[in-house]
């Protein structure tokens, strides 16, 4: 049981747009920023989106993030074949002094 | 560019220990805090243990604390994590992760290093 919750899947067709939630609490979501990482299985994760809604150099404006309250979400405009895999929020819990993910969310470009 | 190179992983007994290494190269390493995070089979990740850019302190996982030790050693660009009692549920690829600054969580993560802990 993870401590942010997320959907386990979503899926899209190309170029639709699709948003994956992330639920959480005041002591993560509620007080700290939310960060969004993408994982192609067989591979490394990669970050996405940091500090909420920042994306790292790299990545395309299709990806965007935001919060609000206890809850943040990905969204992924014009969504392409290579967007297909794992994504995971993570953010700073106050009430248990360390990081915490949602479960993931496998994405599936239809 | 940056590189983080895991190794020591492998197949250990339920109740065993094993240590695990991160090499780093490509930035100042003892500028950065860093990670060890984990993916069991088929599962998520999670958050195993971060320690400061200067070692200075360290936080661990619910499920790890008190079984295992981060640290590092600014002289050889090395991060490890000592596994002690160790348990079937601690099976998982670890990755070492550099700790990006400020709002940044992670920013580059290394390959994964596979722990299997089975009689």
């Amino acid at each position: 049981q993870s401590v942010l919750t997320q959907p386990p899947s979503a899926s899209g067709t190309p170029g639709q747009r699709v948003t994956i939630s992330c639920s959480g609490s005041s002591p993560n979501i509620g007080r700290n920023t939310v960060g969004w990482y993408q994982q192609v299985p067989g591979t490394a994760p990669k970050l996405l989106i940091y500090n909420n809604n920042e994306r790292p150099s790299g990545v395309p404006d299709r990806f965007s993030g935001s919060k609000s309250g206890t809850s943040a979400s990905l969204v992924i405009s014009g969504l392409q074949s290579e967007d297909e895999a794992d994504y995971y929020c993570a953010a700073w819990d106050d009430g248990l002094n360390g990081w915490v993910f949602g479960g993931g969310t496998k994405l599936t470009v239809l | 560019q940056v590189q983080l190179v895991e190794s020591g992983g492998g197949v250990v007994q339920p109740g065993g220990s094993l240590r695990l290494s991160c090499e780093a190269s490509g930035f100042t390493f003892s500028h950065h805090g860093m990670h060890w995070i984990r993916q069991a089979p088929g599962k998520g990740l999670e958050w195993v243990a971060f320690i400061r850019y200067d070692g200075s302190k360290d936080y661990y996982g619910g499920s790890v604390k008190g079984r295992f030790t981060i640290s590092r050693d600014q002289s050889r660009n090395s991060l490890y994590l000592q596994m002690n009692s160790l348990r079937a549920d601690d099976t998982a690829v670890y990755y070492c992760a550099r700790y990006g600054g400020g709002q940044i969580f992670v920013d580059y993560w290394g390959q994964g290093t596979l722990v299997t802990v089975s009689s």
